[in-house]
């Protein structure tokens, strides 16, 4: 089974430039997340997917991040202006069918490495 | 209080030890826990899932007591390549049928040969 898919694995740009990254989940996980991973730290969600409708984008800074899952399968995440604190990995990962029980775990892509300079 | 806790790293011990990381969560409506380990610039992989029993897989023991709001993980004659960092993941509803996964910040594991 082909896992998570992400593109590209590694970006630099400079502050203020704009960067997009793309995922593709498993086949037929319905639910699809963005997580920012800052070295040294945990994975904190972004936001969360359950087919092309987005249940939790609480933490995720509007004024420069927007993220669409369109058809309920590929996402693609934005950053536009990029600031240094972007800096970190940008993990998607899936989970199974809605509704997502409290015992699937999910399954994370490889991450795109972002550096801004 | 952060969400997840977890014991601040590094840990470094010899090959053959036994070592415990320990975590606590704030959210007493939560419903499932792992751990998940991360190996050095790859992404996190499930580990084991928390049961309130505890439960054993091979060398790793993880407990859970839901009244404490506590959770373990115990690792018996350490290897090399279980040199990584282990995240401590909680989960919550989070309404429209789906459950939000909250990571703790990790512990390194350094095991020294």
């Amino acid at each position: 089974e082909a896992g998570v898919a992400q593109s590209p694995r590694y970006k630099i740009i400079e502050k203020r430039q704009s960067v997009a990254f793309w995922c593709n989940p498993i086949s037929g996980h319905a639910t699809l997340y963005w997580y920012q991973q800052i070295l040294g730290q945990g994975p904190k969600l972004l936001i969360q997917f359950q087919n092309n409708g987005v249940v939790d984008d609480s933490q995720l800074p509007k004024d420069r991040f927007s993220a669409e899952r369109l058809k309920g399968v590929d996402s693609t995440l934005k950053i536009q202006p990029a600031k240094l604190e972007d800096s970190a990995v940008y993990l998607c990962a899936s989970s199974p069918q809605t509704p997502t029980t409290a015992g699937n775990t999910i399954y994370f892509g490889e991450g795109s490495w972002l550096t801004v300079v | 209080r952060k969400e997840v806790e977890q014991d601040p790293g590094p840990f470094n011990v010899p090959e053959g030890a036994t070592v415990a990381f320990n975590c606590t969560y704030s959210n007493s409506a939560s419903q499932s826990f792992f751990w998940y380990r991360q190996d050095c610039r790859k992404e996190p992989k499930l580990l084991m899932s928390v049961y309130s029993s505890g439960n054993e897989d091979g060398r790793f023991t993880a407990q859970l007591n839901r009244a404490s709001q506590y959770i373990s993980l115990l690792i018996r004659d350490s290897k090399l390549s279980d040199s990584a960092t282990y995240l401590c993941v909680v989960t919550a509803y989070s309404g429209a049928g789906s459950y939000q996964l909250t990571f703790g910040k990790g512990t390194k594991l350094s095991v020294i040969p």
